[in-house]
């Protein structure tokens, strides 16, 4: 029973454009999201959170989109660079509970010159 | 430290085989985490703990999987009598408070042959 879904495996951005990356979960006890970045043979890095009491947070070219009624988050990266090039990963916890992360299966975005 | 710590890097093991992984939390982080990746993409929580204690083992294969968190030394995940399906990449992770963002070690590789 997978919780959270990125339904995208791959995305390719041009350079200066906009990535969307979507990420849809099921567990309506979810109340923490996140994002990471992973490379090849390294940990994720973690980019960007958001609570559900929010619908938007923002930090420098990431910014985080919360629809809680449709149970849908998405990650826009303005503008896109080749650096960015790597799998994201959508994360949510349940902070009443354990807290552990529930990982949806990655979307790997290529950023092309 | 100012990062998740792992070792080792790699780990090959003979099918029967005892294996042994060490994380080194960021100082000060009260959660470890540790996540088992399959098959690429797919990450699945095992345990946390707070501080020493365990905080929840929901994903934990309790036969032959086992952790501790000891003061004074790295956090250790033991796996007895290793299978060829516990080939994988495990993660720790640390994070300051109950709730918030999980900073990542950057994997440990366990091959069974």
């Amino acid at each position: 029973d997978q919780q959270v879904k990125q339904n995208s495996p791959s995305l390719s951005v041009q350079e200066g454009r906009i990535s969307i990356l979507n990420c849809d979960y099921t567990n309506s006890m979810f109340d923490y999201f996140l994002w990471y970045k992973k490379y090849p043979a390294e940990g994720p890095t973690f980019l960007i959170s958001i609570s559900s009491i929010k619908d938007k947070n923002e930090d420098g070219r990431f910014t985080v989109f919360l629809n809680k009624s449709a149970k849908h988050l998405s990650l826009h990266i303005v503008p896109s660079q080749p650096g960015d090039s790597a799998v994201y990963f959508c994360a949510a916890s349940d902070t009443g509970t354990a807290s552990k992360l529930t990982f949806g299966t990655g979307t790997r975005l290529q950023v092309t010159l | 430290g100012e990062e998740v710590a792992q070792t080792p890097k790699h780990l090959v093991r003979g099918e029967g085989q005892k294996a042994k992984l060490y994380c080194a939390p960021i100082k000060g982080h009260s959660y470890v985490f540790w996540y088992q990746q399959v098959l690429k993409n797919e990450f699945k929580f095992l345990i946390s703990f707070q501080n020493e204690n365990v905080f929840d083992e929901t994903g934990m294969p309790k036969e032959r999987f086992s952790a501790k968190c000891l003061p004074n030394s790295p956090c250790s995940l033991e796996i007895q009598a290793t299978k060829l399906e516990d080939s994988a990449v495990y993660f720790c992770a640390s994070r300051l408070f109950i709730a918030g963002e999980q900073y990542f070690g950057p994997g440990t590789r366990l091959t069974v042959t």
